[in-house]
């Protein structure tokens, strides 16, 4: 009954390493988005794509690429992982492009730890 | 470009008290705002949203008001109870992208028995 799926819950690792993270939605929206939450519980987003094409992307190092193999999936790969990238990391969909705006569903969040 | 603030970053209540959250925002071109809950650990949740041609809508022990002369928005919650104890966040969109929901800071809101 997961509407949005993130795996892994948590995830620690190592300066420099490279990670994947990964979203899935079973709901049957069109859009996916990324979102970063940091310590403060600051909540800014990172990408969208819809129908699998990039249609949100803030200025996020070029370090993060997001990879959206089907409109159910958006995963989201980190290279070179840094200290700063710490943070707790958010999927979510919604039934459209937000054309007309709409409630965007979170997944249950990834909290990534580089130490 | 938007930015999204709330007042007061904490706020007790006792139980049974009614909730008032406060919210301010900087871009005239957001019509459409949403406010969410979070419980520790969990997602963002959805509680209510308002479009910018209304000023107050009700859901469940919910409602959602408008000013859009002050670029103002509350969420007001009715008999508070200790299971609403969590961090809220409004948010706006609008413009060219609604799909961009631009987050205020979030209120902690803590509810005593």
């Amino acid at each position: 009954d997961t509407a949005v799926s993130q795996t892994p819950k948590y995830l620690v690792t190592q300066m420099g390493n490279d990670k994947s993270i990964k979203c899935e939605q079973n709901l049957g929206h069109d859009t996916m988005y990324w979102y970063k939450q940091d310590s403060k519980k600051f909540l800014k987003i990172m990408f969208s794509y819809n129908n699998k094409e990039l249609i949100i992307n803030e200025t996020v190092p070029n370090r993060f690429s997001p990879k959206s193999p089907d409109k159910a999936h958006l995963n989201l790969h980190i290279n070179s992982l840094e200290l700063g990238d710490s943070a707790v990391y958010f999927c979510a969909s919604s039934p459209d492009s937000g054309a007309k705006g709409s409630e965007q569903y979170f997944g249950p969040g990834t909290r990534l730890t580089v130490t | 470009g938007e930015s999204v603030g709330l007042h007061l970053p904490t706020l007790s209540v006792q139980e049974g008290d009614n909730s008032i959250i406060n919210c301010a925002y900087s871009n005239s071109a957001s019509d459409y705002f949403i406010w969410y809950k979070q419980e520790s650990g969990k997602g963002p949740q959805f509680i209510i949203d308002i479009r910018s041609n209304m000023d107050k809508r009700q859901g469940q022990r919910v409602t959602v008001l408008l000013n859009k002369t002050v670029k103002h928005l509350s969420l007001q919650i009715a008999a508070t109870q200790p299971g609403d104890s969590a961090v809220y966040f409004c948010a706006a969109a609008g413009g060219t992208s609604y799909g961009k929901l631009t987050f205020g800071q979030g209120t902690i809101l803590t509810v005593h028995p």
